[in-house]
């Protein structure tokens, strides 16, 4: 089973602040790499995805993809109180057809 | 466009019924997923499908079965319930090129007793 490892958190930040969520992965051939925001109670919604080395931007989020060193992470920029949820990172693996292996998310809360 | 729809939202069995989960999406997307959702686990794969008539097993296939007869409709299906079976689950389908990104359904809450 191909890895996809998360720190749980809580990870707090106070409103305006970044934050900053990571994501390491186990196979080196994966392709794509997704973040989603689930709030408490409702389905993962996707915020984004990127499958090339560097930076993508959009909005207050910038994912940032290293596949060297296989992680990949979420930037939030001007964190806000309705930005507290869990960040869900998935991996499109080299081997897994069209499924997505998800991590176990990261929960942050952004404090007023 | 509506997206994925799933139905019900909410639903107890009792141990041993059976019961069919709703799946349906809009977006004409080949690719369509059922995932469980324990929590502190993570999402699991429980199948999968890549076009009308083509399913296949994911990570945790046991005590479910799934049919595509058509490219909207994905329904999942519980045989002879279990406890272990209570889990929220969701429906999410996908477009193919340039990542494959999946969308999700609300989901649906299922007990077992």
């Amino acid at each position: 089973q191909k890895e996809v490892e998360q720190n749980s958190g809580p990870l707090s930040v106070p409103e305006g602040a970044i934050a900053s969520l990571n994501c390491t992965y186990s196979d080196r051939g994966s392709q794509s790499f997704f973040w989603y925001r689930q709030y408490s109670g409702k389905s993962p919604e996707l915020i984004m995805f990127i499958y090339s080395n560097g930076d993508k931007e959009d909005g207050r989020f910038t994912a940032q993809l290293n596949k060297a060193s296989q992680y990949v992470s979420l930037l939030i920029r001007d964190s806000q109180p309705s930005d507290s949820a869990t960040y869900l990172c998935a991996v499109k693996g080299s081997n897994s057809g069209y499924a997505l292996n998800f991590g176990k998310g990261t929960s942050l809360l952004v404090t007023p | 466009n509506a997206g994925v729809t799933q139905t019900p939202k909410f639903r107890i069995l009792k141990i041993g019924q059976s019961m069919t989960l709703q799946c349906t999406q809009d977006m004409n997307h080949n690719y369509m997923y059922w995932y469980r959702q324990d929590p502190g686990m993570g999402l699991k794969l429980i199948y999968y499908s890549v076009g009308a008539g083509i399913t296949d097993k994911g990570e945790v296939p046991n005590g479910y079965n799934v049919s595509r007869s058509t490219t909207e409709d994905f329904p999942l299906r519980l045989e002879l319930a279990a406890p272990s079976q209570t889990s929220v689950y969701f429906c999410a389908s996908s477009r193919d090129l340039p990542a494959y990104e999946q969308y999700f359904g609300p989901g649906t809450r299922l007990t077992v007793t």
